[in-house]
């Protein structure tokens, strides 16, 4: 599974646009992108994934560029409960036989 | 629906015993995955399992092993427990252990003390 680079954190005010960056330059051309989150003491949740086209769901909106070496993942109006750590992943399918690599993931805190 | 659920909740072992931790999929989903997390860091994998047969393991020693039921349901073991085992086991469920599973919906994890 390729890598990925993330901020380690970042703040944002609440009912802003919370933009999270993620490189993964050395992704291979059958990877997708996912993005799960984990509030405290919860457990992971998944947010969104892509391929190469932008897409976005009820929770985000996912940004790749051109080039897949890059994405962002755009929450638009963040709230006290976005507070959470943000894991970027590249994988090849939902993490089959080899699991899901997380990395340290993006401490996002919103600030009020 | 439920969603994944994992117990015990909490569970303080002593170095060198056994423990048992058990998961409930999603219903419908037929494929479970463990992780472990400990402090500060991300979710480790340590195995999948689909339609009761073992489909991946991470980079965990033998004292970690792991068995899917006929409903689906999984249960994880530790063996000669050490300090360093010390952490969140999570689960995961998903549709299908293959390819294009996209998403997998985790539980609220078991936080395993070891003195």
């Amino acid at each position: 599974d390729a890598k990925t680079t993330q901020p380690t954190s970042m703040d944002c005010a609440e009912g802003r646009a919370a933009n999270l960056p993620c490189n993964h330059s050395t992704i291979s051309g059958n990877e997708y992108v996912y993005w799960y989150r984990q509030i405290h003491s919860q457990g992971p949740q998944y947010i969104i994934h892509g391929l190469k086209n932008n897409e976005t769901n009820e929770m985000a909106s996912l940004i790749i560029t051109e080039d897949r070496k890059s994405s962002t993942l755009i929450l638009p109006h963040a709230t006290l409960r976005d507070t959470a750590v943000y894991y970027c992943i590249v994988d090849g399918g939902g993490g089959g036989a080899d699991g899901l690599t997380f990395g340290k993931g993006t401490h996002l805190i919103i600030q009020p | 629906d439920a969603g994944v659920t994992q117990s015990p909740t909490h569970l303080i072992k002593t170095r060198g015993q056994q423990v048992t931790l058990r998961c409930s999929p999603i219903s419908g989903h037929k494929s479970v995955s463990w992780y472990q997390q400990v402090l500060g860091q991300g979710p480790q994998f340590i195995f999948q399992y689909y339609e009761k047969e073992e489909r991946g393991r991470g980079n965990f020693p033998d004292r970690f092993s792991a068995r899917q039921f006929p409903n689906y349901s999984s249960e994880l073991n530790v063996n000669a427990l050490l300090l360093g085992d010390s952490a969140l086991y999570l689960c995961a469920s998903s549709l299908t252990g293959t390819a294009l599973t996209y998403e997998q919906y985790f539980g609220p994890g078991t936080r395993l003390t070891v003195t």
